[in-house]
């Protein structure tokens, strides 16, 4: 079945510092989900991505789909504590069912 | 408005014993899914409901799961004989069913804890 792989697992940086997760994906996804989740809280949607190539730009974060459409990324620039959590990128199954990637954790220095 | 709700926020059952979990989704969402989340991993999905229907029910791990929506709305996710292994955080989400892929908003989760 489908699978979804984010990497790394976790990631500490200091504040200010870039940070960037990837997302590969087994097989050919008609879109791809980002969600964040903080500590404590549930998934919130972030952003979708459609076409071969996009990139999205939501001020820091900026998002982009593989011209396969296979692997995605998430890049944070200048990081901040705000952005402590943990990033998932999700791709639909036949219907809207998501599969979630395992999450790449965040953790932010001050 | 008011987002997805589910109660109870925490449970705390024994092996071997049954239990309901709610969800109450934004108001005219057609869509609703039910997934579990197990500590430091992605949500995984359990089933998806289109109006009073189940949509798609594959990823329910076993027979000892079953959910419902009687009238399209609230739904109940029901485990029965209740295992260790079943402990998890399980997620509602809702979507409005108009888009193709339209955005799910997911609730804050019922902690289920089985001793």
């Amino acid at each position: 079945g489908q699978q979804v792989m984010q990497i790394p697992q976790y990631q500490h940086v200091q504040e200010g510092e870039d940070f960037t997760t990837y997302c590969n994906s087994s097989t050919t996804l008609s879109n791809i989900q980002w969600y964040k989740q903080r500590p404590g809280g549930h998934p919130v949607f972030l952003i979708q991505l459609v076409k071969s190539g996009e990139v999205k730009k939501q001020k820091r974060l900026t998002f982009q789909f593989g011209e396969a459409k296979k692997n995605s990324s998430l890049h944070i620039t200048a990081t901040q504590t705000t952005d402590v959590g943990t990033y998932f990128c999700a791709g639909p199954r036949a219907g809207n069912m998501l599969t979630f990637g395992g999450g790449t954790r965040l953790m932010v220095k001050p | 408005g008011a987002g997805v709700s589910q109660t109870p926020s925490n449970k705390v059952t024994e092996k071997g014993k049954y239990v309901e979990l709610r969800c109450d989704p934004i108001s005219g969402h057609t869509a609703l899914y039910w997934y579990r989340q197990s500590l430091g991993q992605g949500p995984e999905f359990l089933i998806y409901f289109q109006g009073t229907g189940a949509a798609d029910d594959s990823g329910l791990p076993n027979d000892r799961f079953f959910a419902v929506r009687p009238e399209g709305s609230v739904s109940t996710l029901k485990i029965q004989r209740t295992e260790r292994g079943d402990s998890a955080v399980y997620l509602c989400a809702s979507s409005s069913g108009q888009g193709r892929w339209d955005t799910q908003y997911f609730g804050p989760g019922t902690r289920l804890t089985v001793l």
